[in-house]
């Protein structure tokens, strides 16, 4: 089945203890991101990826670090997660990075909170 | 930059009732539009989408037309069901750029 994965799909953690969220896809696609949902902010891209080795800043990337190793591969990092990073997490995929009419993929979402 | 604003929810109806959901947005260039919907506990999934000025997006009984001279492009459905309960996004994306500005999200409950 074609599918975004992401893990875990809740963590709780306190400030400063560094976490990795794991992002995989199995549809060989060359782009993928990261966006945070906040309430009355609908989803804001934190990084993305045109492909391996290729990442840039989004709208909101304070606080975050990604990489792309592997084409189906795009763990988010945060080094000392602070409570304002208290967000649902959502990893995306697509073919291209040309954007137009292709269809951007989601994962089910990470809900971390940082006590 | 490019924005989409939403109608403001949460929205709540009856069973069979006609649903409009409004969305405009601002960008420069001619964007492809599109709509998503996040059912409780899932992450989005691409409801219907336009690419070009009065192209029609449907599925699932949904609509929506791309209007560039009022720069809207809104979701309509002539008869919603309970199974229509979910939160609807509203998002553009330029040609050349993979990037998706989303509007921040409409709660639409349906009671029987």
């Amino acid at each position: 089945e074609a599918q975004v994965t992401q893990n875990p799909r809740y963590l709780i953690t306190v400030t400063g203890k560094k976490l990795t969220v794991t992002c995989s896809q199995n549809m060989n696609h060359e782009y993928m991101s990261w966006y945070r949902q906040d309430p009355g902010l609908g989803l804001r891209q934190i990084y993305y990826s045109m492909n391996v080795e290729v990442t840039d800043k989004g709208d909101v990337p304070e606080g975050y670090k990604v990489s792309r190793k592997e084409k189906r591969n795009f763990p988010l990092i945060l080094e000392s997660p602070s409570p304002n990073q208290t967000s649902l997490y959502f990893c995306a995929s697509s073919l291209t990075g040309t954007g137009g009419s292709n269809e951007q993929f989601f994962g089910p979402g990470t809900r971390l909170t940082v006590l | 930059g490019n924005s989409v604003t939403q109608m403001e929810g949460p929205v709540t109806l009856s069973e069979e009732a006609f649903l409009t959901i409004n969305c405009t947005y601002t960008a420069t260039g001619y964007p492809s539009l599109f709509w998503y919907v996040q059912y409780p506990g899932e992450g989005l999934q691409l409801l219907l989408k336009a690419t070009k000025a009065d192209d029609k997006g449907s599925n699932k009984g949904f609509e929506a037309t791309y209007r560039k001279e009022t720069t809207s492009f809104h979701l309509e459905k002539g008869s919603v069901q309970v199974s229509d309960s979910a939160v609807y996004f509203c998002a553009l994306r330029n040609f050349g750029n993979e990037k998706l500005t989303f509007g921040t999200g409409t709660r639409l409950t349906i009671i029987p």
